[in-house]
C-alpha cells in the first residue's frame, strides 16, 4: 500500500518557470510533511516541511500549500534554474513515529 | 556544525556474506534512523534508534539488523545478503523533533 502518491515522475521546466510537484496521502495520523531534494550521488536533503495547522509555508523560491481536507500538499519552485534540477521527494511522519514514508520521487529538469 | 557521516561509502559483497555500516549522527542528536534506497522500491524505512533502544522498525526480514551505542553512533548489519539488497543505504539523524537529516549513504552492491 502506497501510503504517499507523488507526481509527476518527471517534470521539464524552462530556466525563469514555476515547478510544481503534488503529493496525496491517505494516512490522517501523518502531522509533518517535509520535501527533500536530492541530487546524484547525495543523501536527500531537507528544504522545507510543513505541519497541517497552516495552509502555506514560503522559504526562500520553494513554498509549500498543503489542504488538509484533500490529504494533498504540493511544492512550488519559483523561478526555477538549471541548479535546481535534482529528484524531489515528499514525505510524510506521524505523530512520534520518527519513521518518514516517501513518494517515489520527480525528477526535474530545469532547462537554460 | 559536520553533518551526518556514513562509513564506507562504497562495498561491494557476494552473496551469503554479512555487511556492517556505520552512521555518525549529527553532534547533539540522540535519534539515528536507517532507510534503504532502490529504483524499484524507492526510499523505504529500516528502523530508528534513540539511546540505544529501537523505537520503531519498518517492514524488512530479521537479516537486516541494527543497533546504537551510547555516542549516538549506529551500525546496521544485513546478514546472507542477496542479490536485491544492492542499494543506497541511507541515515538520517534527528534532533527529536521529526526533521530528519540525512548522510551521503553507503551504496552496497552484491555480486
Amino acid at each position: 500500500q502506497q501510503q504517499v502518491k507523488q507526481s509527476p515522475q518527471s517534470l521539464i521546466v524552462q530556466k525563469g518557470g514555476i515547478s510544481i510537484i503534488n503529493c496525496a496521502y491517505e494516512n490522517t495520523a501523518f502531522d509533518y510533511f517535509p520535501w527533500y531534494q536530492q541530487f546524484p550521488g547525495k543523501g536527500p536533503a531537507l528544504l522545507i516541511a510543513i505541519r497541517p495547522d497552516v495552509s502555506e509555508k514560503k522559504e526562500g523560491r520553494f513554498t509549500i500549500s498543503f489542504n488538509k481536507s484533500a490529504k494533498q500538499f504540493s511544492l512550488h519552485i519559483m523561478d526555477s534554474q538549471p541548479g535546481d534540477s535534482a529528484t524531489y521527494f515528499c514525505a510524510a511522519d506521524g505523530g512520534s513515529n520518527y519513521k518518514l514514508t516517501f513518494g517515489k520521487g520527480t525528477l526535474l529538469t530545469v532547462n537554460p | 556544525k559536520a553533518g551526518v557521516t556514513q562509513t564506507p561509502r562504497y562495498l561491494i559483497k557476494t552473496r551469503g556474506q554479512q555487511v556492517t555500516l556505520s552512521c555518525s549522527p549529527i553532534s547533539g542528536h540522540r535519534s539515528v534512523s536507517w532507510y534503504q534506497q532502490t529504483p524499484g522500491q524507492g526510499l523505504q524505512f529500516l528502523f530508528e534508534y534513540f539511546s540505544e533502544t529501537q523505537r520503531n522498525k519498518g517492514n524488512f526480514p530479521g537479516r537486516f539488523s541494527g543497533r546504537q551505542f551510547s555516542n549516538s553512533r549506529s551500525e546496521m548489519n544485513v546478514s546472507t545478503l542477496e542479490l536485491g539488497d544492492s542499494a543506497l543505504y541511507l541515515c538520517a539523524s534527528s534532533p527529536n523533533n521529526n526533521e530528519q537529516f540525512f548522510g551521503p549513504g553507503t551504496r552496497l552492491t552484491v555480486l
